[in-house]
């Protein structure tokens, strides 16, 4: 049982528009949500995260949003650059369950110049 | 300032015998957590450890699998007997605290291939 996805596997943006990755997810428990970027042969990096208390983040061309109602969340990457191609998880976590991280299957972003 | 280090970034053993992979936090970091990447899957978690403690190990297999992260050295990730469907990216990430507002910050992984 897949408590978080991702639902495309890949997308392909031009440079400089929007990137928008989603992710839903079904444990209504999760109270803290994290997006990690990856490329090939390296570890996830932190990108970015949201509590539950909020509904956006922003940090500089990354910004995450929370839609509690619709278990749903989002990256947005403005604008968007070729160095930014690379596999994008959503993760979550739930306040009782320590730091254990739930990880969605990934979207590999690519970003035509 | 060197962040979490893996070794080795690749082992390959065949089917029966043991796997070991190390794991060195970031510095100032006391918790450590290893996660398993099946090919095009998400990582899934396996153990959460402090110094000599297993805090959480919910995702570790019941057999075959152990974890330790003693006072002095790094984190071990023990595999004994490997199977083929072993073969995944292991990784590692350490926390300066076990509180949410603190991120885990991964390694680079360790490839293992059972053959």
């Amino acid at each position: 049982d897949q408590q978080v996805k991702q639902n495309s596997p890949s997308l392909s943006v031009q440079e400089g528009r929007i990137s928008i990755l989603n992710c839903d997810y079904t444990n209504s428990m999760f109270d803290y949500f994290l997006w990690y970027k990856k490329y090939p042969a390296e570890g996830p990096t932190f990108l970015i995260s949201i509590s539950s208390i909020k509904d956006k983040n922003e940090d500089g061309r990354f910004t995450v949003f929370l839609n509690k109602s619709a278990k749903h969340l989002s990256l947005h990457i403005v604008p968007s650059q070729p160095g930014d191609s690379a596999v994008y998880f959503c993760a979550a976590s739930e306040g009782n369950a320590g730091n254990m991280l739930t990880f969605g299957g990934g979207t590999r972003l690519m970003v035509k110049p | 300032n060197a962040g979490v280090m893996q070794n080795p970034r690749h082992l390959v053993r065949r089917r029966g015998q043991e796997a070991r992979l190390r794991c060195s936090p970031m510095k100032g970091h006391s918790h450590v957590y290893w996660y398993r990447q099946l090919p095009e899957e998400g990582l899934k978690f396996m153990v959460y450890l402090q110094k000599e403690n297993i805090i959480d190990e919910s995702g570790m297999p019941k057999e075959r699998f152990s974890a330790e992260f003693p006072k002095e050295g790094p984190s071990i990730l023990r595999i004994q007997q490997v199977v083929r469907g072993d073969s995944a990216a292991y990784f590692c990430a350490s926390s300066r605290s076990g509180g949410k507002n603190y991120e885990q910050y991964f390694g680079p992984g360790t490839r293992l291939t059972v053959t």
